[in-house]
């Protein structure tokens, strides 16, 4: 079973510009989470997605956006790019509605300059 | 709000070694999910554990446990006889049990084992 695939896996960008990275959970996932993970401020929850609709949403302000399709996969989008944006980006599914582990892909590490 | 502390920022040790790494975690619900998380270099989250909050028992997986205490609010994580294989990032994380369950994580320990 193909694991939580994340593309692109790296990316340089710069200020002002802005970023779509996509997240194609595991088969028969419908919950998609993504998580921004930087040194300074460690793992944070930025949103989650089942069956297309946004259910939770972190801390971060409204230039980080997601959404999901009908076939679970998911992006995220950050417009006006700032260098503190610089950061590993997770994306993590989950099988059920409620409850159970998160499987995470391997990021896409997003570098901003 | 919900809290999730890992003092150890980095432990090393040699090969062989035993290894505890502590977490322990605030939160004003009464039921809750723990969870322990790797990170090897690869940078994908790799589930290790999850403990509900009603069940204090403790857990032994092959060179890995986890002790959790409620009384106490911490759920360590100890690898026996630990290999280099076992150097990576681990994290502690906490979540509600209904809802939407976002993790809150920890702020990870870094560990190396040394051949």
């Amino acid at each position: 079973k193909a694991g939580v695939t994340q593309t692109p896996r790296y990316l340089i960008k710069t200020r002002g510009q802005q970023v779509t990275l996509s997240c194609s959970p595991i088969s028969g996932h419908r919950s998609v989470s993504w998580y921004q993970q930087t040194p300074g401020q460690g793992l944070q929850f930025l949103f989650e997605y089942f069956s297309e609709t946004q259910r939770n949403k972190g801390n971060f302000p409204g230039r980080f956006s997601g959404r999901q399709f009908s076939n679970s996969r998911s992006e995220m989008n950050v417009s006006t790019l700032e260098l503190g944006d610089s950061a590993l980006y997770l994306c993590a599914s989950r099988p059920l509605e409620t409850g159970g582990e998160l499987f995470f892909g391997e990021g896409s590490r997003l570098t901003v300059l | 709000a919900q809290k999730v502390t890992q003092a150890q920022t980095e432990i090393s040790v040699v090969e062989k070694e035993d290894v505890t790494l502590d977490c322990v975690y605030e939160t004003r619900d009464t039921t809750y999910y723990l969870f322990w998380y790797k990170q090897p270099p690869s940078g994908e989250l790799v589930f290790l554990i999850r403990r509900n909050s009603f069940d204090e028992q403790n857990e032994i997986s092959g060179r890995y446990s986890w002790n959790f205490q409620k009384s106490t609010s911490s759920f360590n994580f100890t690898i026996t006889a630990s290999q280099v294989v076992d150097s990576a990032v681990y994290f502690c994380a906490l979540s509600e049990i209904q809802g939407a369950q976002k993790l809150v994580f920890g702020q990870g320990t870094r560990l190396t084992i040394n051949p």
